[in-house]
């Protein structure tokens, strides 16, 4: 158990909807990325939050979106959805966001099929 | 684009042999990190090196670092069966946030 927890595991909504996936980082840890993988694809980063802030921009389509909020967990918000946005969604955190070679820590996903 | 990507894509192998994947990045970096995962499951941090190592052991794993290069491999030794998963080099470039990139990832499978 890596600490970080997402919510929901398993999520099937229909194109053009919105959905929103939730993430509770490890205690303490400050900074918190999204992740995507297709399937049989590599991650893709799509965006950092440190602190309540964005630090880092990835791949991210502009029908997605993010915060952390003051409890420092954090939400991604997929909109317009579309099929090809079905993937695994992932959410790690690290103490810092300094350059320090931190582990990052992964939750275990939450799937969205698109139908 | 991925920063990282490993070779070979894929790879099969008998319970008890070694395998080896490599990985290659493309700019300057202050550490690389390999993960597993297991299929459709999280991440999980296998071993880090920083950018002035180059060799780390860590049980059966061995990971090397050629920044002239620009790469890294990943040993593992007397493979099991449950060593079959999905392999991923990290890495975080040098200057600014932590950004960390993954690669392709490489496939591997253990045979009983």
């Amino acid at each position: 158990d890596s600490g970080v927890t997402q919510t929901p595991k398993h999520l099937i909504t229909a194109t053009g909807q919105r959905v929103t996936l939730r993430c509770s980082p490890r205690s303490g840890d400050l900074s918190v990325y999204w992740y995507q993988q297709s399937l049989d694809q590599g991650l893709q980063f799509l965006i950092q939050y440190y602190n309540g802030e964005e630090r880092a921009k990835g791949n991210i389509l502009e029908r997605f979106s993010a915060q952390q909020f003051p409890d420092l967990h954090s939400e991604l918000n997929l909109s317009s959805l579309e099929l090809g946005d079905s993937a695994l969604y992932f959410c790690a955190s690290t103490p810092t966001t300094g350059v320090g070679g931190n582990t990052i820590y992964f939750g275990e996903g939450s799937w969205l099929t698109v139908v | 684009s991925q920063q990282g990507e490993e070779d070979p894509q894929a790879l099969s192998i008998q319970e008890g042999e070694n395998a080896t994947m490599n990985c290659s990045y493309k700019t300057s970096i202050n550490n690389l990190q390999w993960y597993r995962q297991n299929s459709g499951r999280g991440l999980v941090h296998l071993i880090l090196i920083r950018s002035n190592e180059r060799e780390k052991h860590s049980g059966r794993l061995r990971v090397t670092l050629d920044t002239s290069k620009k790469s890294s491999s990943l040993l593992i030794t007397a493979s099991r069966a449950a060593d079959t998963a999905s392999y991923f080099c990290a890495t975080d470039a040098s200057g600014g946030y932590q950004k960390v990139t993954f690669g392709t990832g490489t496939k591997l499978q253990v045979i009983p």
